[in-house]
């Protein structure tokens, strides 16, 4: 089993441009996550998803998009890079109730 | 609110000693208590996990404790490894909901020889 996988690992991007994130799990957990860590702060939910086709914001949604066509998939979108989207992120993926597992983080910096 | 404090931010420790790491919460209704460990440039991976009925839990040289009634957790590692360095975050789940992970910041444990 992989767990949970991420990619990219790195991206280095200017302000203004868009890219996605792409977070992929084979455990068959129903819950998705998407969290962004900052140093000195816990990690902080983004987005998150309770199902195939559902999705719900966290406590820093803006600036952000996501989406959960397959169950196994969970998209992260940002459509006009800014360089407080610095930062790194963290894919996670559960049962409800049940412990989390993350995936290895994609460090993103824009510049 | 929901919240999850801890303590101390960092913390360095020479090789074969023990520590404790204080984690205290606020999160209401409670489910249960992790405790991850966070390797530099990883991903959290969860140590233990603590319900409302237990009060100690190891898992090798990682000793979790809780106490329901002052929404105190700690966690005791026994005498230190380099590799044991690491960031140590605090989880709290509330019961309801999927948006109910409450993260601290975390302790930077730096083990030296």
């Amino acid at each position: 089993n992989a767990g949970v996988t991420q990619t990219p690992k790195f991206r280095v991007l200017k302000t203004g441009q868009s890219m996605t994130l792409l977070c992929a799990q084979d455990m068959n957990h129903e819950y998705m996550y998407w969290y962004r860590q900052d140093p000195g702060m816990g990690l902080r939910l983004i987005h998150y998803s309770v199902g195939e086709g559902t999705t719900a914001k966290g406590e820093v949604p803006d600036g952000y998009n996501v989406s959960r066509l397959k169950k196994q998939n969970f998209l992260l979108g940002l459509e006009s890079a800014a360089p407080s989207q610095t930062s790194v992120y963290f894919c996670a993926s559960s049962y409800p109730l049940n412990e989390a597992f993350f995936g290895q983080g994609t460090r993103l910096t824009v510049v | 609110k929901n919240q999850v404090e801890q303590s101390p931010q960092s913390l360095i420790i020479l090789e074969g000693k023990n520590c404790t790491l204080q984690c205290n919460y606020t999160v209401s209704p409670f489910s249960n208590l992790r405790w991850y460990k966070q390797d530099t440039g990883r991903g959290p991976v969860s140590l233990t996990i603590m319900t409302f009925s237990e009060n100690t839990k190891s898992n090798g040289r990682y000793t979790a404790t809780l106490d329901a009634d002052t929404k105190q957790s700690s966690l005791h590692i026994t005498a230190s490894q380099l590799s044991d360095s690491a960031s140590y975050i605090c989880v709290v789940s509330a019961l309801a909901g999927a948006n109910n992970l409450f993260f601290g910041t975390g302790t930077r444990l730096t083990v030296i020889p």
